[in-house]
């Protein structure tokens, strides 16, 4: 298994301002991932952080809203960028590990972030 | 585009009773997860589920995977406050190899 922090845990922010959520791994993988999830709604990929390269944006994300670092194979950020209302949602770091012959993703435990 | 739908989207029952929850895909599953979230919180991994008419059980919780591979339960036994929660099915895309998940459903149980 894989056990994943986050930090912050929960903030509220202003309208305009950014804010970088902090996913820590207790073992190196290569894939991390964040999701969103939206009030009431089920998780969205935002994208695929891989160590050494450029993160992969799913479909209606992009770099200069949401830039994604990933410096080393346990740790990895997420920044939401000059952030609306709409922002408002949980935001989950994800890992795959690999046991044998499986894959299993496992999730942080989520940022719920509020905006003003 | 693959797509989860689970049903029922929520669910009161009263401790003690059980409940079956199903999840259905558009196309063939070739992994499917079976995840719990607490209200606001992140998702806590239950079990995978591979093989046609695998069964897999945890505790009070049984998932099964049916023989075509589109279609499975979790079914919880003598529920309990503390099996409430969201549960949500994961798979891995047919088209994109990444995971997506089912609409969820909200689980509440009263003593």
């Amino acid at each position: 298994s894989a056990v994943i922090s986050q930090k912050p845990s929960r903030d509220i922010c202003q309208r305009g301002t950014s804010l970088t959520i902090q996913c820590q791994v207790d073992s190196q993988v290569t894939m991390m991932f964040w999701y969103r999830q939206q009030p009431g709604q089920s998780l969205t990929l935002i994208a695929t952080a891989n160590q050494g390269s450029e993160a992969t944006y799913e479909s209606g994300f992009v770099i200069d809203k949401f830039p994604i670092s990933r410096p080393n194979l346990t740790f990895s950020t997420l920044t939401v960028s000059n952030m609306s209302p709409e922002d408002s949602s949980i935001y989950l770091c994800s890992v795959t590990k690999s046991g044998g012959s499986t894959d299993t993703q496992y999730f942080g435990p989520g940022t719920r972030l509020t905006v003003l | 585009s693959q797509e989860l739908e689970q049903s029922p989207q929520s669910l009161i029952v009263q401790e003690g009773k059980n409940l079956t929850i199903n999840c259905t895909s558009s196309k063939t599953l070739y992994g499917l997860y079976w995840y719990k979230q607490k209200y606001g919180e992140g998702l806590i991994f239950l079990m995978m589920l591979q093989k046609g008419g695998e069964e897999k059980s945890h505790e009070k919780i049984t998932a099964k995977l049916d023989e075509k591979k589109q279609q499975s339960s979790l079914h919880i036994t003598a529920s309990q406050p503390s099996h409430a929660g969201i549960y949500l099915c994961g798979a891995v895309s047919y088209n994109t190899d990444k995971l997506i998940f089912g609409t969820g459903t909200r689980l509440q149980v009263f003593p």
